[in-house]
């Protein structure tokens, strides 16, 4: 079965760096999402993509942020300066229909 | 704006018992609404979705959910707990129109003892 892939699946790093994390999404669709879990709270929204260019963003979703797919396979997630509030699970999801997301099984990341 | 509310962030049942797990939501346009689970280090799986069809909506592992717009409730259940079951669960909204980005509950983590 397809599924959504995520690499790392964690990532330490130290405040200030650039992160970049990465997803490949299902082949066949066609919206691509963020999301991030900090430790004990709600999954949030940040950011959708289609047709390569960002359909949505939330608010969390500032100019510290990016999204890409590069290459038609690949989706990914920049970070430019990472603060430490930035520490979270990141989650990848993709969709073929508009409402049935699939995610990935995230990427921790770990600002020190 | 949606937003959804999960009553109770933990709940126990025992092996055999009855799930009932909440969720209320507001939405200001026609809802899709979720239920998804996330087992220990692993990611979100669907259960369940609700796409203004049928109301009452059958999911994976027995799972089924009822739409109630009088009472924009949307809560989960399953007749008889297995302790493959213990996890946790989260509601979600999404438009039906527009953006469909979802908004998700607190989440319940549902323990069962044997």
């Amino acid at each position: 079965e397809p599924e959504v892939t995520q690499t790392p699946s964690h990532q330490v790093t130290q405040m200030g760096q650039e992160v970049i994390l990465r997803c490949v999404p299902i082949s066949n669709h066609l919206y691509f999402y963020w999301y991030r879990q900090i430790l004990g709270q709600k999954v949030e929204f940040l950011v959708s993509f289609y047709n390569n260019e960002i359909s949505e963003k939330s608010e969390i979703f500032d100019d510290q942020f990016s999204v890409e797919r590069p290459d038609g396979s690949n989706f990914t997630l920049k970070i430019r300066s990472t603060k430490l509030e930035d520490s979270a699970m990141y989650f990848c999801a993709s969709s073929q229909l508009r409402y049935e997301q699939f995610f990935g099984p995230g990427t921790r990341l770990t600002v020190l | 704006a949606q937003s959804v509310t999960q009553l109770g962030s933990h709940v126990s049942v025992s092996e055999g018992a009855l799930v009932l797990l909440r969720c209320n939501y507001s939405s200001s346009v026609p809802p899709y609404l979720f239920w998804y689970v996330q087992y220990p280090n692993q990611g979100l799986q669907l259960l369940l979705k609700y796409t203004s069809a049928a109301t009452l909506v059958k999911g994976i592992n027995g799972f089924e959910a009822e739409f109630k717009k009088s009472e924009t409730s949307f809560h989960l259940t399953k007749p008889s707990a297995h302790m493959s079951d213990a996890a946790e669960y989260f509601c979600a909204v999404s438009e039906a129109t527009g953006a469909n980005n979802l908004f998700f509950g607190t989440g319940t983590r549902l323990t069962v003892i044997p």
